[in-house]
């Protein structure tokens, strides 16, 4: 079956420019996960989707970064007004459960110039 | 806050030369312990799910095995395309987020 999917694959962005990132996971997977992963480093975890729970968004960095899952599915995580330490990629992931393991998408690599 | 250390960084090996990759974590309630593999530009692959000190699992060259304290994955006569970046993450009963360690870069020399 299909895998978790993220778009866009690259992104370039200029200081100061909003961005949104999209995720696709997979089908019937209820729980959602958004990490970052700077150059030689490990995954940051950002925010956590679970079913219809309020989300954990205790690993956002800044009020510039927000996150939303459509219907159960489909998430988005908008960076506003971005800046140069966002320059990373973002990687998204799905699970069964919280208990399950996680598959990952190919990620986004987001530049900010 | 549930914590993992993994180690070492990083690890050179000829081919064929068996050796093990540690991570050892804090938390409070272990529910699940996960390797990964890494790739370079990849997204994590999931390898082996740990659930209770004495279990093991393998699966082709690789073996995990897990204790009250800490984890590890067996590499026995590696190939170079072994070479990635392996994550080890665990899941307690206090938090719902997994917390995974930054990783060891295993690098096999033909």
């Amino acid at each position: 079956g299909a895998g978790v999917s993220q778009s866009p694959s690259n992104k370039v962005t200029e200081k100061g420019k909003d961005v949104e990132l999209r995720c696709d996971p997979i089908s019937g997977h209820t729980a959602l996960y958004w990490y970052r992963q700077s150059l030689g480093q490990g995954l940051e975890f950002l925010i956590y989707f679970q079913g219809n729970s309020a989300p954990d968004k205790s690993g956002l960095p800044s009020d510039r970064f927000s996150a939303e899952r459509t219907g159960g599915s489909v998430s988005t995580l908008t960076i506003q007004r971005t800046q140069q330490e966002d320059s990373a990629v973002y990687l998204c992931a799905s699970s069964r459960t919280s208990l399950s393991e996680q598959y990952f998408g190919p990620g986004t690599r987001l530049t900010v110039t | 806050e549930d914590q993992v250390t993994q180690s070492p960084e990083a690890l050179r090996l000829q081919e064929g030369e068996s050796s093990s990759l540690n991570c050892s974590y804090t938390v409070s309630g272990l529910r699940g312990l996960f390797w990964y593999r890494q790739d370079p530009g990849k997204g994590p692959e999931f390898l082996f799910t740990l659930y209770s000190a004495g279990e093991e699992k393998e699966k082709e060259r690789l073996k995990a095995t897990l204790t009250k304290k800490e984890s590890f994955l067996h590499i026995t006569a590696p190939k170079p395309e072994d070479s990635a970046t392996y994550l080890c993450a665990v899941v307690s009963g206090g938090y719902q987020k997994v917390t995974f360690g930054i990783g060891t870069k295993l690098q096999v020399i033909p």
